[in-house]
């Protein structure tokens, strides 16, 4: 039972370099999400999908970008890393407007 | 005006009590809620989740959906030490997007 699987689960970027943080699911679920989480603070959303070839902003956008080619897959790309990124990154999937979100195990990311 | 808010605690209650948990949302077309229990450095799992006016119950959980109030509690009876964590609500709108509120944590004291 994979879920959902992120990757990397740490990372450290230097101010302007960009990656990819990665998220599959193999539960075919419809629903995907991306958040960060800043210490002690609530989940924000930064983009969300219902569906392949469908995205959508969330509260705090910028400075990223997603794609959705397949239903599996819903990579983050952070472009030009700031230290304001610095935080932890779940992606979530869910199968419906009535159904729980399932998560992937987070991503802690440091910009230097 | 944040489109999900949480009573901000910490909250504290000696083991046995109940702990009361509440979240205001403003999108009025909100369609379904949840409450999710995030330990320190682990991922949020589901509580529960209620989309009807009234009372739902699960074991030592109950939550509570008052939609023309838009408001949602979480009351956890006989409270346990194992219970402490950060309590996250998530509202669903209509068009998928799922928003959290900045969490509530629970201590209880054995």
């Amino acid at each position: 039972n994979a879920g959902v699987t992120q990757t990397p689960k740490f990372r450290i970027l230097k101010i302007g370099q960009s990656m990819t943080l990665q998220c599959a699911q193999d539960m075919n679920h419809n629903y995907m999400y991306w958040y960060r989480q800043d210490p002690g603070m609530g989940l924000k959303l930064i983009y969300y999908s219902v569906g392949a070839g469908i995205t959508d902003k969330g509260e705090v956008p910028n400075g990223y970008n997603v794609s959705r080619s397949t239903t599996e897959d819903f990579p983050l790309r952070l472009e030009l890393a700031a230290p304001s990124q610095t935080s932890v990154y779940f992606c979530a999937s869910g199968g419906g407007l009535n159904t729980e979100a399932f998560f992937g195990q987070g991503t802690r990311l440091t910009v230097v | 005006q944040k489109e999900v808010e949480q009573n901000s605690g910490p909250l504290s209650v000696p083991e046995g009590a109940i702990a009361s948990l509440n979240c205001t949302y403003s999108d009025r077309g909100s369609q379904s809620f949840f409450w999710y229990r995030q330990y320190s450095g682990k991922s949020p799992e589901l509580i529960m989740f209620i989309y009807s006016n009234g009372d739902k119950e699960d074991g030592r959980f109950t939550a509570q959906l008052n939609k023309a109030s838009q408001y949602v509690s979480l009351l956890i009876r006989d409270s346990q030490p194992s219970d402490s964590a950060t309590y996250l609500c998530a509202v669903t709108g209509n068009a998928g997007k799922s928003t959290f509120g900045d969490g509530t944590t629970l201590t209880v004291k054995p």
